[in-house]
């Protein structure tokens, strides 16, 4: 069964302190891996797609990059706007997202 | 565009009640999928449309749910009874298949309470 595995579930930074945010993933046949970002009362907001391994992808402080196994998403310099939660998801078959539990990042000031 | 709109944002109704949720996916696009968000279980997919006919409803959680796509611009979800466990906010997305670009892009969501 496929499964994605998101860690940490919380990480609080301060401003400017950079980490990375881990999305394990087994599929079988990989047809992309997504990253969204949650705001609370929100929906998911598109951030990133990655199709094969060694791919990378930047969006201001955010990039993202894949493996076989797993994906990162490195936040360089986070500001308190940043804080929410990050949201992994595998494409499976033709349209099918699974999505991981999610982490829920705090800067604070 | 005004994106994925879903109505209504809140519903607040009591067990054994019949609950429709709505939604208009962005114009043009083929897809639209619906999914629940809770807390223990996280974003589950329920069951998504391409041209508005059910391709897989393998996670729609009983018979007490059902949902249509009459036309391209509108579909609904329905619970009936509702039940308190059926609590959640639930969430449409649409997307565009063109090529390898084929991201989903999700609604505010209806978060409903069933007392």
């Amino acid at each position: 069964e496929d499964q994605v595995t998101q860690s940490p579930e919380a990480l609080r930074l301060q401003e400017g302190e950079s980490s990375s945010l881990n999305c394990s993933y087994t599929v079988s046949g990989l047809r992309g891996l997504f990253w969204y970002r949650q705001d609370p009362g929100k929906g998911p907001e598109f951030l990133f797609t990655l199709y094969s391994a060694g791919e990378e992808k930047e969006k201001e402080r955010l990039k993202a990059t894949l493996t076989k196994k797993e994906s990162f998403l490195h936040i360089t310099a986070p500001k308190p706007e940043d804080s929410a939660t990050y949201l992994c998801a595998v494409q499976q078959g033709a349209q099918k997202l699974v999505f991981g539990q999610g982490t829920r990042l705090t800067i604070n000031p | 565009d005004a994106g994925v709109i879903q109505s209504p944002r809140h519903e607040v109704t009591e067990m054994g009640q019949e609950v429709t949720l709505r939604c208009k996916p962005i114009s043009g696009h083929d897809y639209l999928f619906w999914y629940r968000q809770t807390m223990m279980r996280g974003l589950e997919l329920l069951i998504y449309f391409n041209n508005n006919v059910p391709i897989d409803d393998s996670g729609m959680p009983e018979d007490r749910f059902s949902a249509k796509m009459p036309n391209a611009s509108f579909s609904t979800l329905k619970i009936q009874p509702s039940e308190p466990r059926d609590s959640a906010v639930y969430f449409c997305a649409s997307s565009l298949q063109f090529g390898t670009t084929d991201t989903q892009y999700f609604g505010p969501g209806t978060r409903l309470t069933v007392l």
